[in-house]
């Protein structure tokens, strides 16, 4: 079963950092393009990042460029987003999702179940 | 930016009825790369269809999707009582992938 498991959320103060993890299994994990969608309370989906399966590229949405770093461990089966000088607007459930191994299939599925941040003081 | 526009906000409808559901995409989506998830309240987003009219696995034959360039339909064609939920858009053909801002499909 492809599945894909996120960790890491948790309450952080405005201006620090949190590393979220995603962990990945049932399937070739470095040929897929993965991604990161947020969603703040009772908003609707926000694309944050992407990164390619052998991780050479990497994309981000405006709102988050230069804050927010998205890498992988091949070896791990593990996907990271590493998130700094955060802000209170940066509150949300973090999903990690599959994308495909081309631009063809590089539809999101399947999701994680989402791991909430929070930025407050 | 591909900007991607969801009408109606809100649909209320009964059980047993045909729900429709458009996305409008502010430039063409490049080679139909458009799909459509449903969201229950809590649980995380599900992919219903990919390449605009393409059943992902295991969901019912009543979720049609159609369209082409930057008008696209979501049709559910009986509406059960699981259907009820947030429908979004998305355009997975050209960074930064975008989503629509979501259809409520309410019980009337």
């Amino acid at each position: 079963e492809v599945q894909v498991v996120e960790s890491g959320g948790g309450l952080v103060q405005p201006g620090g950092s949190l590393r979220l993890s995603c962990s990945a299994s049932g399937f070739t994990f470095s040929s897929y393009a993965m991604h990161w969608v947020r969603q703040a309370p009772g908003k609707g989906l926000e694309y944050v990042s992407s990164i390619s399966g052998n991780g050479d590229s990497t994309y981000y949405a405006d709102s988050v460029k230069g804050r927010f770093t998205i890498s992988r461990d091949n070896s791990k089966n593990t996907l990271y987003l590493q998130m700094s000088s955060l802000r209170a607007e940066d509150t949300a459930v973090y999903y990690c999702v599959k994308g495909g191994d081309k631009i063809q299939n590089n539809w999101f599925d399947p999701w994680g179940q989402g791991t909430l941040v929070t930025v407050s003081s | 930016e591909i900007v991607l526009t969801q009408s109606p906000g809100t649909l209320s409808l009964s059980p047993g009825e045909r729900a429709t559901l458009s996305c409008r995409a502010s430039q063409s989506v490049s080679s139909n790369y458009l799909a459509w998830y449903q969201q229950k309240p809590g649980q995380a987003p599900r992919l219903l269809i990919y390449g605009a009219s393409s059943r992902a696995t295991g969901i019912p034959d009543r979720f049609s999707g159609s369209g082409s360039g930057t008008d696209f339909t979501l049709t559910i064609s009986r509406l059960e009582p699981e259907d009820f939920a947030v429908y979004y858009c998305q355009q997975y053909g050209r960074s930064p992938l975008t989503f629509g801002p979501g259809t409520k499909v309410n019980i009337k």
